[in-house]
């Protein structure tokens, strides 16, 4: 079946430094998304990206957070300057179209800012 | 905007028997779909079972099942057999159609659930 990869799975960094979050999604989908669970808490939408632009983020994106898309495969999430609090679990998704139900998450990176 | 809830923060079920989660959410659109998702210690999200609003039969699989009643907003599963491997935390989640590009899950703050041998 296929899946959403992400990569790495674990990344430690320093607050204040700039981190890359990899994913992976199906080939054939359209929509992708970056969502975020801080330790003991819900999962929380961050980002939806369609058609290689943003269609909806939360009021967590702000200013410090962005997606791209840079080769037609890959699925970015960079956060420029870390912070303790960013510390988390943040999960890639991807779908294949709105009406279908094909709705799959990666297996996530947990993020460790210290 | 939707909310999703989930009142029961943690629940204990005997192995072989069953036990229902609890989930309420708020809307006031008419097509959307529902989800149950399970998170074991390893913290992936693994999809449990769906459900369409347009559709008024209950989704099952396998030992999994919910009781969808779109009036009151709920949206209940039901783990028949509980088995050890179904310990896990497990959330309920909302899925809008109403905003082209964009279907974001809005999810509930989760069920943690034991199984007692």
């Amino acid at each position: 079946e296929p899946e959403v990869t992400q990569t790495p799975s674990h990344q430690v960094t320093q607050m204040g430094q700039e981190v890359i979050l990899r994913c992976v999604p199906i080939s054939n989908h359209l929509y992708f998304y970056w969502y975020r669970q801080i330790l003991g808490q819900k999962v929380e939408f961050l980002v939806s990206f369609y058609n290689n632009e943003i269609s909806e983020k939360s009021e967590i994106f702000d200013d410090q957070f962005s997606v791209e898309r840079p080769d037609g495969s890959n699925f970015t999430l960079k956060i420029r300057s870390t912070k303790l609090e960013d510390s988390a679990m943040y999960f890639c998704a991807s779908s294949e179209a709105r009406r279908l139900t094909n709705y799959t998450f990666g297996s996530g990176t947990r993020l460790t800012v210290v | 905007a939707q909310t999703v809830t989930q009142s029961q923060p943690e629940m204990s079920v005997q192995e072989a028997e069953t036990v229902t989660l609890s989930c309420t959410y708020d809307t006031s659109e008419s097509d959307y779909y529902l989800f149950w998702y399970k998170q074991p210690p390893s913290r992936q999200m693994i999809l449990v079972i769906r459900q369409e609003a347009y559709k008024q039969q209950n989704a099952t699989e396998n030992r999994f099942s919910v009781n969808f009643q779109k009036a009151a907003k709920s949206f209940s599963l039901k783990i028949s057999d509980s088995q050890l491997g179904d310990a896990a935390m497990y959330f309920c989640a909302y899925r809008s159609l109403s905003n082209f590009g964009n279907e974001k899950l809005t999810f509930g703050t989760g069920t943690r659930l034991t199984i007692i041998p």
